[in-house]
């Protein structure tokens, strides 16, 4: 497996407080991808990094930034949660941006739920 | 009306049955389709990846695409209760993993 850890794995919390989750990878990838998954939608995309401090929104970025100052960490925060980012949370990575021979390998996600 | 749409199942079936599993798409400029297998309480890991059109297989799994009529297929020959799993479609108008818009998914059951 692709050594991509998300923390923590599950997370209960109130309206209104910040949140940040973290994935870390001991691949060296270049690329790092934050998505959510939801019940009837499928995976989208929130955020993802192409390089230490470079970054871009995805389809779901509203209510979410994001950060990544080292290689092998990509932090997602909320920064006042909502009841709508109940969901859970994947990480992925990849050595290249495009996916023909060097697709995305995914983290095991984090469940989040915000009361 | 969704870019990609999928029958969330859940589909079960006989040990050794083939399996088929489908997705309809809207957007005729998507050219890339992929097929990820989702275990539960794991993350997606990709099983199957076409460009453009025609047929590709990978030992029990064959992947289809018709882009004329905006339909792909995954069939699953030989299934195994190891095969139970949600499988996502997904797809992108260029290569690039930023642009992937996926399916909501299919659960397969396979009953041993």
């Amino acid at each position: 497996d692709a050594g991509i850890t998300q923390s923590p794995r599950h997370k209960v919390t109130e309206t209104g407080t910040p949140v940040t989750l973290r994935c870390h990878q001991t691949e060296n990838h270049r690329y790092m991808y934050w998505y959510r998954q939801d019940p009837g939608h499928g995976l989208r995309l929130i955020h993802y990094s192409y390089g230490v401090k470079d970054t871009d929104k995805g389809e779901v970025s509203d209510g979410y930034s994001v950060s990544r100052s080292k290689t092998e960490d990509f932090l997602l925060t909320l920064e006042s949660a909502t009841s709508s980012q109940t969901s859970v949370y994947f990480c992925a990575i990849s050595e290249s941006p495009g996916q023909s021979n060097q697709p995305q390998h995914f983290g095991d996600g984090t469940r989040l739920s915000i009361l | 009306q969704k870019e990609v749409e999928q029958d969330p199942g859940p589909l079960s079936v006989p040990e050794g049955a083939i399996v088929s599993l489908n997705c309809t798409y809207s957007n005729s400029a998507f050219q890339y389709f992929m097929w990820y297998r989702q275990y539960s309480r794991k993350g997606p890991e990709l099983l199957m990846y076409t460009y453009s059109s025609g047929n590709k297989e990978d030992g029990r799994f064959t992947a289809q695409v018709d882009k004329s009529s905006k339909y792909i297929s995954l069939f699953i020959r030989d299934s195994q209760p190891s095969d139970s799993a949600t499988y996502l479609c997904a797809m992108s108008t260029d290569s690039s993993a930023s642009k992937i818009i996926f399916g909501s998914g299919t659960r397969l059951s396979i009953r041993p």
